[in-house]
């Protein structure tokens, strides 16, 4: 069975750090690994996606990605009390063809 | 100019009647879905069409049908309401295959009295 683990929080940081958040898989054959945000009563935004071993950078956001540890991580520097939301780690197997598989979310405060 | 859009938003209903959700994308995406948001927030998949074919269909009860009239539309049916059914459903679409992201809809709480 196809898991993802994100600890569920809250995750607290103050205004201005860096927030790290992480997520764990069980599928080896995941390719794609995605980080989602949602907003309470809101639907997932799609933050980040990441295909490789290694990082990726988008603005504030940077996603890491380590296949052989089975690991995806997410940094938001300089954070903003506007990045307080739950973020959702979610990957794809094989072709894709199946939906994605969320994690639990991880819920983001940002202490002003 | 909303991508993907769903109707209704809210929907208040007893247990034991039949609805449905209707979604649409104007993405010109090939595969769209739908999620479940249980009241943990847990999002599940459902359902995926693409080509107006079923690809998969998890472990969900049949009472849950979902449609697919053309490519920018995927509607969901539910019969016999329960309380457990009471959710967040979302619609979702993907472009082309493989690994690209799926856009969400802004999702249907349905609660059932």
């Amino acid at each position: 069975q196809k898991e993802v683990e994100q600890n569920s929080g809250p995750l607290s940081v103050p205004e201005g750090a860096i927030a790290s958040l992480n997520c764990t898989y069980s599928d080896r054959g995941s390719q794609s690994f995605f980080w989602y945000r949602q907003y309470s009563g809101k639907s997932p935004e799609l933050i980040m996606s990441i295909y490789s071993n290694g990082d990726k950078e988008d603005g504030r956001f940077t996603a890491q990605l380590n296949k052989a540890s089975q690991y995806v991580s997410l940094l938001i520097r300089d954070s903003q009390p506007s990045d307080s939301a739950t973020y959702l780690c979610a990957g794809y197997s094989g072709g894709g063809a199946d939906g994605l598989t969320f994690g639990k979310g991880t819920h983001l405060i940002i202490q002003p | 100019d909303t991508a993907v859009s769903q109707t209704p938003k809210y929907l208040v209903t007893q247990m034991g009647n039949d609805k449905s959700i209707k979604c649409e994308q104007n993405l010109g995406h090939d595969t769209m879905y739908w999620y479940k948001q249980d009241s943990k927030k847990f999002l599940k998949i459902m359902f995926s069409y693409n080509n107006k074919e079923l690809i998969i269909n998890e472990t969900v009860p049949n009472r849950f049908s979902p449609k697919s009239p053309d490519k920018a539309h995927l509607n969901l049916h539910i019969n016999s309401l329960e309380l457990g059914d009471s959710a967040v459903y979302f619609c979702a679409s993907r472009a082309g295959s493989g690994n690209q992201p799926q856009h969400f809809g802004d999702g249907t709480r349905l609660s059932i009295l």
